[in-house]
């Protein structure tokens, strides 16, 4: 059974700092990783999708990388902005049915 | 061309109701799922429906059903509702399965309160 972890819970940094996010799984015969972000009382918005083969994944400001054999993705945030607070959440999918969350990170960037 | 829609967006129930909410797919997606994310947590995947079946279920009791109609929208109904089913609910869709490879989209959400 998949289970996600991710740390730091929450994140306060100031405005223009470069940020890792980290995810953890258990179950590395994942087929996708996929990174979300969601703002307070919305959905989910995805923000990078990591295929099973690819290594890394970039737009913009932001860059996923995937280690399979390690069971673990880093989300990495550029020269951060207040625009950039959120809850970013990692999802795994369970053998490619459906996805697994982690509790998510809770990232607060200050002007 | 819109999302993923659901309604209502927010609804407040007492214990022992039911429930109905009600999804409509991104244009072009076949598969929708319903997850539950309860405060300060992630969402759990609740079930998943394509071609008007049920596909996979998750760690979810018999209250919790669904239906995919023709068009591809979706309800997601909860009977006999309890204090923990209080929650964001959200539909997702993708076209095919998750390992396809497709991206996948999620709505907005449905806040239920049951007091």
């Amino acid at each position: 059974k998949q289970e996600v972890t991710q740390i730091p819970a929450a994140l306060s940094v100031p405005e223009g700092e470069n940020l890792v996010l980290n995810c953890s799984f258990t179950d590395s015969a994942i087929y996708n990783l996929q990174w979300f972000r969601q703002d307070p009382g919305k959905g989910l918005t995805s923000l990078l999708l990591i295929q099973s083969s690819q290594r890394e994944q970039t737009s913009g400001r932001l860059n996923a990388s995937l280690d399979k054999s390690s069971g673990r993705s880093t989300l990495y945030i550029a020269a951060s902005q207040p625009g950039d607070s959120a809850t970013y959440l990692c999802a795994a999918d369970n053998y490619g049915q459906n996805f697994v969350f982690g509790p998510g990170t809770r990232l607060s960037v200050l002007p | 061309d819109a999302g993923v829609t659901q309604s209502p967006t927010h609804l407040i129930k007492t214990r022992g109701q039911q429930v109905t909410l009600r999804c409509s797919p991104k244009s072009g997606h076949d598969t929708v799922s319903w997850y539950q994310q309860a405060l300060g947590q992630g969402p759990q995947f609740i079930f998943q429906y394509y071609e008007e079946e049920e596909r996979q279920r998750g760690n979810f009791p018999d209250r919790f059903s669904g239906h995919q109609f023709p068009n591809y929208s979706s309800e997601l109904n909860v009977n006999a509702l309890l204090l923990g089913d209080s929650a964001l609910y959200l539909c997702a869709s993708i076209s095919g399965q998750l390992n396809s490879g497709n991206t996948i989209y999620f709505g907005e959400g449905s806040w239920l309160t049951v007091v």
